[in-house]
């Protein structure tokens, strides 16, 4: 009964190389982001999809490209991986609520990406 | 400036003590403000909103000021399964949150 869920738990891949990452969630929730959570701990948002539509891009190399196949679902496509895109990658979701600002996200388990 | 500060610790105390984070951010137009918590290894989960009139859940009491633009959260009696990285989270606008880099909490026996 796992809420959010992204697969792969751990990735390990060599520079240059292109990965996904997958998140699904089954707690029928509008909106889901992507997180990266670096070496010092800082956790920033990526991005934000309503509703299959993208609505926050924050200062995001165009090398990662998120999808959105259905409301359920928000991948992660990285490009021509770096040394520097290592890190945890977390997938969260929330349902909104008219009128209010901010809901509850929850969050995946992560994924830890390592780029040699 | 970071958009939300706090003090990185580790705040290390014996089980039982009360201990206090505070945290600050710097968008004023900022609406909703969150405590988070993330064990090691594991993904953030919600500890609790803060709301201006302050508000309590068991042995945790968060107060927001906004005139200072400051938020803590208290924890009385502390317990060893306590020991976490508390997050202070501040949201600017629809579904956006921006986290501070956490505050690391270690309590012993």
């Amino acid at each position: 009964d796992t809420a959010v869920s992204q697969t792969p738990k751990y990735l390990v891949t060599q520079m240059g190389n292109d990965k996904s990452i997958k998140c699904e969630q089954n707690l029928g929730h509008d909106t889901m982001y992507w997180y990266k959570q670096d070496s010092k701990k800082f956790l920033k948002i990526m991005f934000s999809y309503n509703n299959k539509e993208l609505i926050i891009n924050e200062t995001v190399p165009n090398r990662f490209s998120p999808k959105s196949p259905d409301k359920a679902h928000l991948n992660l496509h990285i490009n021509s991986l770096e040394l520097g895109d290592s890190a945890v990658y977390f997938c969260a979701s929330s349902q909104d609520v008219p009128g209010r600002r901010s809901e509850t996200q929850y969050f995946g388990p992560g994924t830890r990406l390592l780029v040699l | 400036r970071k958009e939300v500060e706090q003090d990185p610790g580790p705040f290390n105390v014996p089980e039982g003590a009360t201990v206090a984070f505070n945290c600050t951010y710097s968008n004023s137009a900022s609406q909703s403000f969150f405590w988070y918590r993330q064990d090691c290894r594991k993904e953030p989960k919600l500890l609790m909103s803060v709301y201006s009139s302050g508000n309590e859940d068991g042995r945790f009491t968060a107060q927001l000021n906004r005139a200072s633009q400051y938020i803590s959260l208290l924890i009385r009696d502390s317990k060893l399964s306590d020991s976490a990285t508390y997050l202070c989270v501040v949201s600017t606008g629809f579904q956006k949150l921006v986290f501070g880099t956490g505050t690391r909490l270690l309590v012993s026996p």
